[in-house]
C-alpha cells in the first residue's frame, strides 16, 4: 500500500494563478483532511470530508475549495493564489470506528510558494 | 488563548537524558488526546494516544489530567533518533457528539538530542 500520496511535492506560483493539489489514499478511509502548516502556527485544518461527495469547512477555509468526487481522492484548489497561501500543505485520512476515529495518516506534504 | 499550547522549547539534551514536554488545552469537552512526532521536512506521524490512566510505550510515557486540562510526554534514555518536533494534538468536541476526527494541533516543541 502506498498510504497517502500528494501531488505535486513542490510548486511555485505567481500571485493570481490557480492550481489544484491532489491527495490520494489507498486505505479505503472514509475521512480525509487538508491542513496547512506555517512556522510557529502548527497545523491548521482547511477543509475536510467525511465521505465521497461531501465536504466541510475547517478552521481556515477562505481562499480554498475542495472536492471529493471519488472516495480515494481529495482535491484542494486555489483559484487565485496569494502570497499568504505560501505554506506546506498536508493531506490526511482516517477511518471512523464507532463514534471515534482511528489514527490520521498524513501524506508527505506539498511545499507551495506564491510570489 | 490558543486551543492547544505547548512548551515553546527548543529542548537540547544529551543522549541518555530524560526530557518532559507539557501541553495544555482550552476546551474541557475535548474528546481524545495524542502526541504526534514530526521529523524535519516530513509529515506528522502518531507517536501515541494519551489516556487518563496514563500509558507507556517503551521509553515514552504519556499522561492526561482532565481536571487541569494538561497533557505530558516523558522520554527516558533519549536517543539521537528522538530528535524531532513533538506535536500535542487534541480532538475537539463536535456537534452531535462526533468530531469527525478533526484534530487541533499545538505549535510543536523541538527536541534535539546531542551526543
Amino acid at each position: 500500500n502506498a498510504g497517502v500520496t500528494q501531488t505535486p511535492k513542490f510548486r511555485v506560483l505567481k500571485t493570481g494563478q490557480s492550481m489544484t493539489l491532489l491527495c490520494a489514499q489507498d486505505m479505503n478511509h472514509e475521512y480525509m483532511y487538508w491542513y496547512r502548516q506555517d512556522p510557529g502556527m502548527g497545523l491548521r485544518l482547511i477543509h475536510y470530508s467525511v465521505g465521497e461527495g461531501t465536504t466541510a469547512k475547517g478552521e481556515v477555509p477562505d481562499g480554498y475549495n475542495v472536492s471529493r468526487l471519488k472516495k480515494q481522492n481529495f482535491l484542494l484548489g486555489l483559484e487565485s493564489a496569494a502570497p499568504s497561501q505560501t505554506s506546506v500543505y498536508f493531506c490526511a485520512s482516517s477511518y471512523p470506528v464507532g463514534s471515534y476515529t482511528d489514527t490520521q495518516y498524513f501524506g508527505p506534504g506539498t511545499r507551495l510558494t506564491v510570489l | 488563548r490558543k486551543e492547544v499550547e505547548q512548551d515553546p522549547g527548543p529542548f537540547n539534551v544529551p543522549e541518555g537524558a530524560t526530557v518532559a514536554f507539557n501541553c495544555t488545552y482550552s476546551n474541557s469537552a475535548s474528546q481524545s488526546f495524542f502526541w504526534y512526532r514530526q521529523d524535519c521536512r516530513k509529515e506528522p506521524k502518531l507517536l501515541m494516544s494519551v489516556y487518563s490512566s496514563g500509558n507507556e510505550d517503551g521509553r515514552f510515557t504519556a499522561q492526561l489530567n482532565r481536571a487541569s486540562q494538561y497533557i505530558s510526554l516523558l522520554i527516558r534514555d533519549s536517543k539521537l533518533s528522538d530528535s524531532a518536533t513533538y506535536l500535542c494534538v487534541v480532538t475537539p468536541p463536535g456537534a452531535g457528539g462526533t468530531s469527525y476526527g478533526k484534530l487541533t494541533f499545538g505549535q510543536g516543541t523541538i527536541l534535539t538530542v546531542h551526543p
